[in-house]
């Protein structure tokens, strides 16, 4: 199993600009969720997922969308990248009947210039 | 949803057992207490989990007291890898919610040869 996965590492954008981080996992695992981790802080949920078809907010959610077609992906959606969405950007995923034990995929490193 | 209090550092020494104690006064009655481990540059990994006196792994022990209002997360002769950021987690995600998934700052961990 790869786990959870996440494209790509690193990207840049420039304000304004649009983009779609990647999450995939292959344990069949229910829920799904995106975090943001700025220097020196914790993780903040921007958005999470409980089952294919069924989305909510976090904690920071403005300025992404996600959307959960599959069990297996969970994309994040920067509709228009701002500088305060410079960022490490974390997927996880966890199976339904395991509380809180999740699996983080490597993060992505994102810069919006 | 609990909140959690813990110390942003500690040090230690090679060898030595290390004791983190996270405070959640306002822990509910279904609400598991769940730590994670990160590294620089990735992502967080679960350690341990529980509901109430003690739980043991391979990596840790948490000990919970009768109150349930504090937790302590103990690492038994820890080594130079063990420098890492902990992280405690209050909540319960079984409802569907995003309980459970809110991440503080954390503890930095640094120990020393």
């Amino acid at each position: 199993n790869a786990g959870v996965t996440q494209t790509p590492k690193f990207q840049v954008l420039k304000t304004g600009q649009s983009m779609t981080l990647q999450c995939a996992q292959d344990m069949n695992h229910e829920y799904m969720s995106w975090y943001r981790q700025d220097p020196g802080m914790g993780l903040r949920l921007i958005h999470y997922s409980v089952g294919a078809g069924i989305t909510d907010q976090g904690e920071v959610p403005n300025g992404y969308n996600v959307s959960r077609s599959t069990t297996e992906d969970f994309p994040l959606r920067l509709l228009s990248a701002a500088p305060s969405q410079t960022s490490v950007y974390f997927c996880a995923s966890r199976r339904g009947t395991d509380r809180n034990e999740q699996f983080f995929g490597p993060g992505t490193r994102l810069t919006v210039l | 949803l609990a909140k959690t209090t813990q110390p942003i550092s500690m040090d230690s020494y090679e060898g030595q057992e290390v004791n983190i104690t996270c405070s959640h006064n306002n822990i509910a009655t279904n609400d598991y207490i769940t730590w994670y481990q990160q590294f620089p540059s990735q992502g967080p990994r679960f350690i341990i989990q529980g509901y109430k006196t003690k739980v043991t792994n391979e990596v840790a022990s948490l000990f919970i007291p009768a109150d349930r209002k504090s937790s302590t997360l103990s690492l038994p002769r820890v080594s130079l890898s063990d420098t890492a950021v902990y992280y405690c987690l209050v909540g319960d995600w079984a409802g569907g919610g995003a309980d459970g998934l809110t991440f503080g700052k954390g503890t930095h961990l640094i120990i020393q040869p």
